[in-house]
């Protein structure tokens, strides 16, 4: 069973940067895993927010950002509000078949 | 706007079959636009990727639940479903029905226990 590896928790301070990373135990992440980032909030479905490694929905707020970094999938944050505390979760598709990270609990502090 | 909304029994028995549907409305679970996927989140744990149906019968399913799950689609309802078989207490869960890719829409849940 391939596994998708998250941060367990990271925090950031307000108008903070901070990079969320996705990565893979098969190598190297790339855009043919297509990776999609979601949010998900206390009691609430996740949100998605990426889709295919950089693409942006009609909802998803301006200062979140897709890339891949370093072998990674990754989802930065630029100047952090409190409102983004959450679980942050990554989807990558190995073929037909999708994979979610174990999840990174954002802090604002 | 396309709204998904998942229903069904709230509890199942052990060895019994979980079966979940999904309503769409908005657009046509015929359209290719679409992925149509079930994920589920144990209470306080992190999302599972179930599976998914596309162009009408094209499956593919997680590898650790594939001999106990089938999607399928009722085009004439606008529905899609989840079949889950031979359940056990690990299968209690919050399960989501959703699209993926350029159109990402979830439905709000339905938890499902599993319990005698």
């Amino acid at each position: 069973q391939t596994v998708v590896t998250q941060e367990s928790s990271l925090t950031v301070s307000p108008g903070g940067t901070v990079t969320l990373t996705c990565a893979s135990d098969t190598g190297a992440v790339t855009s043919a895993y297509y990776p999609n980032w979601f949010q998900q909030k206390p009691g609430q479905a996740p949100m998605p927010l990426i889709f295919s490694t950089n693409n942006k929905y009609s909802w998803t707020p301006a200062h979140f950002s897709g890339s891949l970094l370093g072998g990674k999938g990754a989802l930065t944050l630029s100047g952090v509000r409190p409102e983004d505390e959450a679980d942050y979760y990554c989807l990558l598709y190995f073929g037909a078949v999708g994979v979610f990270g174990g999840g990174t609990k954002l802090t604002v502090l | 706007q396309v709204h998904l909304q998942e229903s069904g029994p709230g509890l199942v028995k052990p060895s019994q079959t979980l079966s979940l549907t999904c309503t769409v409305s908005g657009d046509s679970v015929s359209s290719r636009h679409y992925y149509w996927n079930w994920i589920r989140q144990p209470a306080g744990k992190g999302l599972e990727w179930i599976g998914r149906v596309y162009s009408g019968s094209i499956t593919s399913y997680n590898p650790s639940l594939k001999s106990r799950v089938t999607i399928s689609i009722d085009m004439s309802k606008n529905q899609f479903y989840l079949n889950l078989g031979s359940v056990t207490a690990a299968d209690t869960a919050v399960y989501f029905c959703a699209t993926m890719g350029t159109m990402g829409y979830w439905g709000r849940g339905t938890l499902v226990t599993v319990s005698s």
